[in-house]
C-alpha cells in the first residue's frame, strides 16, 4: 500500500523559506505515469494546488505561487520536496503531498502537516 | 487562476439524493474530461471519490456518481448516509497546464 508522509522543521518566521519533504513508501517515486504534488489548505478554508513534479524533474506550478515555489525530487531517497520563499501569515496552512495520476487526480495523500508562519 | 465555483452548502435527509455542482469555464471543466471529486472529513486528508468526470476508484461506493454538461460538473450522492457528511471539492485540469480546485461544499445530513 502506497504511503506518503510529510515532514518539516516546524514554525516559520515571516520572510523566511518554508521547506517540506514528502517521503514515499510502498512504491517507487520513479514509476512512470505519475506526478507528485503539493496541495495546501489554510485553516477553515479550501484546497489550493501548489505544484507538481515528475520523477524526471519536470515541474508545473500554480501561477499565483510560481515566483516563490520550487519543487524538487530525490529518486534515490524516494522523496520530493517543497520550498516556498518569502512567506507571510497567509501561507499558514496544512500542507499535503499527494500522488497525481495521468488524469490529474490525486489518488494517494499524506496525512498533512500544519505549518504556521509567525514571528 | 480562479477557483471553480461550488455551492457553499448542500443538505439532505438520510436516503435522499443530493447533487453538488462545480462550475468553471471552457478553459477548465468544459475543455477537458479531467474533473475529479474529493471528500474530506474534519481533520483528515481528502479522499478521491471520482476521477475523469465519472469514474470511481476501487473501493468507493457506487452511491457516488459524477457527470458533466458544458462548463459544469456534478457529483451526485444517492441514498445519503450519515457518514457522507463532509466537505467536497472538485478539481480540474486547465488549458494553462495547471490544476484548479473548487471552492468546496459542506454536505450536511439532516
Amino acid at each position: 500500500q502506497l504511503q506518503l508522509q510529510e515532514s518539516g522543521p516546524g514554525p516559520v518566521k515571516p520572510s523566511e523559506t518554508l521547506s517540506l519533504t514528502c517521503t514515499v513508501s510502498g512504491g517507487s517515486i520513479s514509476r512512470s505515469s505519475y506526478y507528485w504534488g503539493w496541495i495546501r489548505q489554510p485553516p477553515g478554508k479550501g484546497l489550493e494546488w501548489i505544484g507538481s513534479i515528475y520523477y524526471s524533474g519536470s515541474t508545473y506550478y500554480n501561477p499565483s505561487l510560481k515566483s516563490r515555489v520550487t519543487i524538487s525530487v530525490d529518486t534515490s531517497k524516494n522523496q520530493f520536496s517543497l520550498k516556498l520563499s518569502s512567506v507571510t501569515a497567509a501561507d499558514t496552512a496544512v500542507y499535503y503531498c499527494a500522488r497525481e495520476s495521468s488524469s490529474s487526480s490525486f489518488d494517494y495523500w499524506g496525512q498533512g502537516t500544519l505549518v504556521t508562519v509567525s514571528s | 487562476q480562479s477557483a471553480l465555483t461550488q455551492p457553499a452548502s448542500v443538505s439532505g435527509s438520510p436516503g435522499q439524493s443530493i447533487t453538488i455542482s462545480c462550475t468553471g469555464t471552457s478553459s477548465d471543466v468544459g475543455g477537458y474530461n479531467y474533473v475529479s471529486w474529493y471528500q474530506q472529513h474534519p481533520g483528515k486528508a481528502p479522499k478521491l471519490m471520482i476521477y475523469d468526470v465519472s469514474n470511481r476508484p476501487s473501493g468507493v461506493s457506487n452511491r457516488f456518481s459524477g457527470s458533466k454538461s458544458g462548463n459544469t460538473a456534478s457529483l451526485t450522492i444517492s441514498g445519503l448516509q450519515a457518514e457522507d457528511e463532509a466537505d467536497y471539492y472538485c478539481s480540474s485540469y486547465t488549458s494553462s497546464s495547471t490544476l484548479v480546485f473548487g471552492t468546496g461544499t459542506k454536505v450536511t445530513v439532516l
